[in-house]
């Protein structure tokens, strides 16, 4: 079955970075798109990024342009993202989301657990 | 970018009722609408792809409906399980991103 594990999330000072991993398995990682979204506490979901399935296409929401990017290992079946210079506003849960497509369709089918991230001084 | 919102932000409903959501784009996303519900503590669950295609597994009861600007979430014959709460995405630019709309909470 289809399983997503975010991993690194933790606590960090205004500023700083981070990066998080997502493991993938069960599909065939290498041919669909994936997304990252994040949901800051009692708020809705705010999509932030998407990668294609080649890696070629990458695209990202406002909010974090020029400071977060995404990326993608298929011979470990890991998509990343680099978050720099984080922001207290940038305190949310961090999802890991697959696309049922290889160029990104916007769907998102299948959702990792979401890992914690906290920006505070 | 495509904004998105959702009315109501919040209802009550009972069980057995028909219940109907409401997302509207800033801009025509032709019939690249997304519904997802999500419950406390967890992820996201895809119900609705292109506006009005079933996820698979997700009970008949859901379905959605609309293009253009307006659609519609609707569950019919509300089940306790369906407390939760809805929330719209469009799909159909990823330049301008891949929006959520502010959701809905039904509170059985």
């Amino acid at each position: 079955q289809v399983q997503l594990v975010e991993s690194g999330g933790g606590v960090v000072r205004p500023g700083r970075s981070l990066r998080l991993s997502c493991a993938a398995s069960g599909f065939i990682f290498s041919s669909l798109a994936m997304h990252w979204v994040r949901q800051a506490p009692g708020k809705g979901p705010e999509w932030l990024a998407v990668i294609s399935s080649d890696g070629s296409a990458k695209y990202y929401a406002d909010s974090v342009k020029g400071r977060f990017t995404i990326s993608r290992d298929d011979s470990k079946n890991t998509v990343y993202m680099q978050m720099n210079s984080l922001r207290t506003e940038d305190t949310a849960v961090y999802y890991c989301a697959r696309d049922p497509a290889a160029i990104p369709s916007g769907e998102c089918d299948h959702w990792g657990q979401g890992t914690l991230v906290t920006v505070s001084s | 970018d495509i904004q998105m919102t959702q009315s109501p932000s919040s209802l009550s409903a009972s069980v057995g009722d028909r219940v109907t959501i409401t997302c509207r784009a800033s801009q025509t996303i032709y019939n690249y609408l997304n519904w997802y519900q999500q419950k406390p503590g967890k992820a996201p669950k895809l119900l609705i792809y292109v506006a009005s295609n079933l996820q698979s597994g997700v009970p008949s009861r859901f379905s959605g409906s609309g293009s253009g600007t307006d659609f519609t979430l609707t569950i019919s014959n509300l089940q306790p399980e369906d407390f939760a709460t809805y929330y719209c995405q469009q799909s159909y630019s990823a330049p301008q991103g891949f929006a959520f709309g502010p959701g809905t909470k039904v509170d059985i």
